[in-house]
């Protein structure tokens, strides 16, 4: 089992609805992701949070909201999507420091499609 | 340049025999951690294994180890006794301690099929 929860796996919205993707983790980590996948093509990352304050916010647009409410949760906002924003999204989490390890754990993903 | 070079876009291996996945990686920063990823067709990104840059062993964790040969700056994933369940997309990643702003990097993967 997946200690990194996300929810909904699916989630089928219009271009004009707004959405949230929800993420929870309980491995006491302080270190939060948000990936976008196409298919077979490696995730992409959107946003970093570290101790709750977003870090990096890779240049995604606004229509792409995250919220960071405490260290165990991450939400993804989304509102006026457009189709190419269909795609798994992944959450991840991860220690913070300095060192190269500290492996991020992923969420199983949400499938979304914009219609 | 490609941070993370993973050469095989497709590869089939017979159920019980060895196979092994390359990946190589380029990096001016001395303190970095390589990382394996499992991916099934069902979407969860599975963490396999880790390699830190100044591990002096080979890290191993069940039937996977990693191959790490810093001055060719490789790390190969070897999967010993393939089972069907195998079959998968699997990816190599490096974390940069200095560069990058710690984000892990990602290859373009490579698509393990287990023949029965």
């Amino acid at each position: 089992d997946t200690e990194v929860t996300q929810t909904p796996k699916h989630l089928v919205m219009g271009m004009t609805n707004k959405k949230s993707l929800k993420c929870e983790q309980h491995m006491g980590h302080r270190a939060m992701y948000w990936y976008k996948q196409k298919a077979k093509k490696p995730p992409e990352l959107m946003f970093v949070y570290s101790y709750e304050k977003l870090s990096i916010n890779e240049s995604v647009p606004s229509r792409f909201s995250p919220e960071c409410p405490n260290s165990s949760l991450l939400n993804l906002h989304l509102h006026a999507l457009q189709p190419e924003d269909s795609a798994l999204y992944l959450c991840a989490s991860s220690q913070v420091g300095r060192t190269g390890g500290g492996a991020q754990h992923f969420g199983d993903g949400t499938r979304l499609s914009i219609l | 340049a490609q941070k993370i070079t993973q050469t095989q876009p497709g590869m089939f291996v017979q159920e019980k025999e060895a196979v092994t996945l390359d990946c190589t990686y380029d990096t001016s920063d001395p303190s970095y951690g390589l990382f394996w990823y499992k991916q099934p067709s069902s979407g969860e990104m599975i963490f396999l294994i880790y390699q830190g840059s100044y591990d002096q062993q080979n890290a191993t964790e069940g039937r996977y180890s990693l191959n790490f040969q810093k001055a060719r700056k490789s790390a190969n994933l070897v999967i010993s006794a393939s089972q069907l369940g195998d079959s998968a997309m699997y990816f190599c990643a490096m974390r940069e301690v200095y560069n990058q702003g710690g984000k892990l990097i990602f290859g373009q993967g490579t698509e393990l099929s287990v023949k029965p």
